[in-house]
Parts: C-alpha cells; structure tokens; sequence
C-alpha cells in the first residue's frame, strides 16, 4: 500500500529565503508525483507534475525533482513570497486500479514579511 | 476554458439526511475522481469514473455513499442517511484520459452534518 508522508508538517520563513519541502513515498510504482497548492477554504490548484521517467519540472520560482529509486520527491521554492504562503501538498499517482492520487498530509507554509 | 466546478460550495444539513453533491468536469475530460479532505485524515480517494462507468469504488466508506456519471460529463455523489462523520470537503477532480495526465481539482463542497 502506498504511503505518502511529507515533512516537515509546518514550516515559518522569512520573505526572500529559499526554502525546500519534502515528500517520501514508500512505493515506487508511480505514474507521477504531482505537487500541488492549497489556500485556506479552497481547493487544490496543481503546480508541478513530474513523469516518472523524469528528474525535475521547474515552474517558474518553483522546482520540483523526483528520485523514485530513493522514494523522494523535493519541492524548491526561490525567493519566497508571503503569497507563497499556503499548504502544499504531494501526491503520487499510483499503478495500480484507479491510478488514484495517493497524498501526504501537507506542509503549512508560512512566508513572514 | 472553464476548470472543474462543483456545487453546492458549502451545504449544511441534519444527521439522518440525504445529500447530493454535483461535480462538472472539464469539457472533454474521460476521467472523474471524487477525493474526500477531512481533519486528521488527509485527502482520501472516493471513487473513479472512466467515462461513464465506475472500475474502482474501492474508496467509498459504507453503503450509503453511491455515486454516478451521466453523459461522460457531470457526476453527482449521494450520502444516504448522513452522519457526523462525513462532515468534509469533497473534492472532485478530472483527467483527459491518459494515466500520465494531470488531475484538476474542483473547488470542493464543504459538507457539515448537524
């Protein structure tokens, strides 16, 4: 059974820091990894989605790297904004059935001004 | 275009009721996932559409949660006799068609039972 396990749980910066959010993956029989963001209230808006036959997407400010052999997919954000402030989360699109989306449980970002 | 749209966005209702749930996906898309996001579970999957049909139900928590897809198009998630429990947003999202493709997400129904 996949699980999708993201750290830390919540993270405080400073505007203008690079910062760096993590996502693990106990199996590595996945489609994809996509990162997505989340506002308070809101839905999901989908920011980067890495192949499995990939290494990285960048998106703006935003760089996504995948390594399936480890299980590890990391989520860069340069130069942090407090409208990067949200909750972001991974999910890994698994093999098997429905392909569903398998997710972590978050990371609340906090960007202070 | 227009994205995956959802509706109610927030419903309220008494333990005992029924519920609907309506999801538009975007025009086009073959694929239809209904997630769940309640505190202290994370998102949870529901129930995937393919086309009109429903290979895997695998999420649905008991029998009182039922779910169809008319048209290739809208689907409409049911929760019989509503209990506390299901108190959380849910979330529909869609795919066009390949398993490589992106999911989008809907904007999701807050549902509180009284």
């Amino acid at each position: 059974k996949q699980e999708v396990t993201q750290i830390p749980a919540a993270l405080s910066v400073p505007e203008g820091e690079n910062l760096v959010l993590n996502c693990s993956f106990t199996d590595s029989a996945i489609y994809n990894l996509q990162w997505f963001r989340q506002d308070p209230g809101k839905g999901l808006t989908s920011l980067l989605l890495i192949q499995s036959s990939q290494r990285e997407q960048t998106s703006g400010r935003l760089n996504a790297s995948l390594d399936k052999s480890s299980g590890r997919s990391t989520l860069y954000i340069a130069a942090s904004q407090p409208g990067d402030s949200a909750t972001y989360l991974c999910a890994g699109r698994i093999i098997q059935g429905a392909q569903k989306l398998v997710f972590g449980q978050g990371t609340r970002l906090t960007i202070n001004p | 275009g227009a994205g995956v749209s959802q509706s109610p966005s927030n419903k309220v209702t008494e333990k005992g009721k029924d519920v609907e749930l309506r999801c538009d996906p975007i025009s086009g898309h073959t694929a239809l996932y209904w997630y769940r996001q309640s505190l202290g579970q994370g998102l949870e999957f529901l129930i995937y559409f393919q086309g009109n049909s429903a290979p895997d139900k695998s999420g649905l928590p008991s029998d009182r949660f039922s779910a169809e897809r008319t048209g290739g198009s809208v689907s409409t998630l049911t929760i019989q006799r509503t209990q506390q429990e299901d108190s959380a947003v849910y979330l529909c999202a869609s795919s066009l068609y390949r398993n490589t493709d992106t999911q989008y997400f809907g904007p999701g129904t807050r549902l509180t039972v009284l």
